[in-house]
């Protein structure tokens, strides 16, 4: 089974500063990877998914950016935060399409 | 659009009673349909999955049925535990293998 690692844990930023997390897997190769945002008291929003290396699909326009230069590494990022990118941030993979997807334990962002 | 709602948005009910949360989506052409588990500031932990052919799936005391042509999903948990308190999310994975998401139901169970 696979393993999901997301760093770091939490963060605490200014507005206007960058942004840079990272999520690892382990245990399965080639899988799709997917970003999400979950807002204070809101459902989960998916931002980002990609099916590749180097392959990276965005579900809403935002300043919020995503690349993934290893098969199993995604990399969500900002070059200025805003204070509405504050959330819980979630990776998330799944072995192909339309199959169950696993998560990881998350990056709580505080934009201040 | 497919869009899901999940009804309660909150629930808290004595130790030890049966309970039932409900999910339903608009529009039936689904490939499968989640629920998982989230614990305050914490990951998502899937639970159940059941793809679109099925009518229901179990593990433990967890039992989730599927009825696609009314667009409905329930998850009913027995013998409800003060360490089933979470926050309970119903997804399906729309025509596009998109994922799509209740706002979920909080629940509480009180020793």
């Amino acid at each position: 089974s696979q393993t999901i690692h997301q760093w770091p844990a939490t963060l605490v930023q200014p507005v206007g500063s960058p942004l840079s997390l990272e999520c690892t897997v382990e245990g399965t190769s080639n899988p799709n990877l997917y970003w999400y945002r979950q807002a204070a008291g809101r459902g989960l929003q998916l931002l980002f998914y990609s099916v590749g290396i180097g392959q990276i699909s965005s579900e809403v326009p935002q300043n919020l950016s995503a690349s993934r230069p290893q098969d199993r590494q995604f990399i969500l990022s900002s070059k200025k935060l805003l204070l509405s990118d504050s959330g819980f941030y979630l990776c998330a993979v799944a072995k192909q399409e339309g199959v169950e997807q696993y998560f990881g334990p998350g990056t709580r962002l505080t934009v201040t | 659009k497919q869009e899901v709602t999940q009804i309660p948005a909150a629930l808290s009910v004595p130790e030890g009673e049966n309970l039932v949360l409900n999910c339903s989506f608009t529009d039936s052409a689904i490939y499968n349909l989640q629920w998982f588990r989230q614990d305050p500031g914490k990951g998502l932990t899937s639970l159940l999955l059941i793809q679109s052919s099925q009518r229901e799936q179990t593990s433990g005391r967890l039992n989730a049925s599927l009825d696609k042509s009314s667009g409905r999903s329930t998850l009913y948990i027995a013998a409800s535990q003060p360490g089933d308190s979470a926050t309970y999310l119903c997804a399906v994975v729309d025509s596009n293998y998109q994922l799509i998401w209740g706002a979920g139901t909080k629940l509480i169970i009180k020793p």
